[in-house]
């Protein structure tokens, strides 16, 4: 059964810093990775998607890295602005189909 | 292109009662979830469809939940009768398939938020 596992919970960093999100998973057997947003009150927003045969997708100020054998995946967020503040949630995609997510890293960006 | 539509967005009921949540995928995705997601945690799969087929049902509570999506297009969620422990937000998304190269990418529509009292 797939694990994910997303740490920290939380985290708050002042406006301009460069930060990464981690997120791990048991069974590297997967089909692909996918970072979501999630708005407080609002439905998941994706962010990035990783293929099983790619090892990093970039999107603006987001980088997201894939390295299945050790079973984790980042998201890299470079000069953080408070609208960056969201909670982050990874979902794991096995070959069978089935997505499992993590409990996601709430952001907090201060002025 | 529109995405997830998803009603209503709130609900509130009381204990026993029975509710519906109603979803339409985007246009041509020929995969529906139905997720539930309790605050502070990640979303949990409740129904997979394929077309009009359930492909996974397995953490669905059959006593009280139901869902089905006639025609293979829209699907309806419904819970009877609830509990508390089912105030949470459920979440609808779709995926793509049989259109071009098939990448699994879920899309999600804004979610119904139940609360039972």
């Amino acid at each position: 059964k797939q694990e994910v596992t997303q740490i920290p919970a939380a985290l708050s960093v002042p406006e301009g810093e460069n930060l990464v999100l981690n997120c791990s998973f048991t069974d590297s057997a997967i089909y692909n990775l996918q970072w979501f947003r999630q708005d407080p009150g609002k439905g998941l927003t994706s962010l990035l998607l990783i293929q099983s045969s790619q090892r990093e997708q970039t999107s603006g100020r987001l980088n997201a890295s894939l390295d299945k054998s050790s079973g984790r995946s980042t998201l890299y967020i470079a000069a953080s602005q408070p609208g960056d503040s969201a909670t982050y949630l990874c979902a794991v995609r096995t070959n069978a189909g089935k997505s499992t997510f993590g409990d996601g890293t709430t952001l907090t960006v201060k002025p | 292109e529109a995405g997830v539509a998803q009603s209503p967005r709130y609900k509130i009921i009381e204990k026993r009662q029975s509710v519906a949540f109603w979803c339409n995928p985007i246009s041509g995705h020929a995969t529906l979830y139905w997720y539930q997601q309790i605050l502070g945690q990640g979303p949990k799969l409740l129904i997979q469809f394929q077309n009009n087929g359930v492909v996974d049902d397995s953490q669905l509570p059959k006593d009280r939940f139901s869902a089905e999506r006639l025609k293979g297009v829209d699907s309806t969620l419904k819970i009877q009768p609830a509990k508390l422990e089912d105030s949470a937000v459920y979440l609808c998304a779709s995926s793509s398939a049989g259109r071009g190269v098939f990448t699994g990418e879920l899309f999600f529509g804004e979610g119904s938020r139940l609360t039972v009292l």
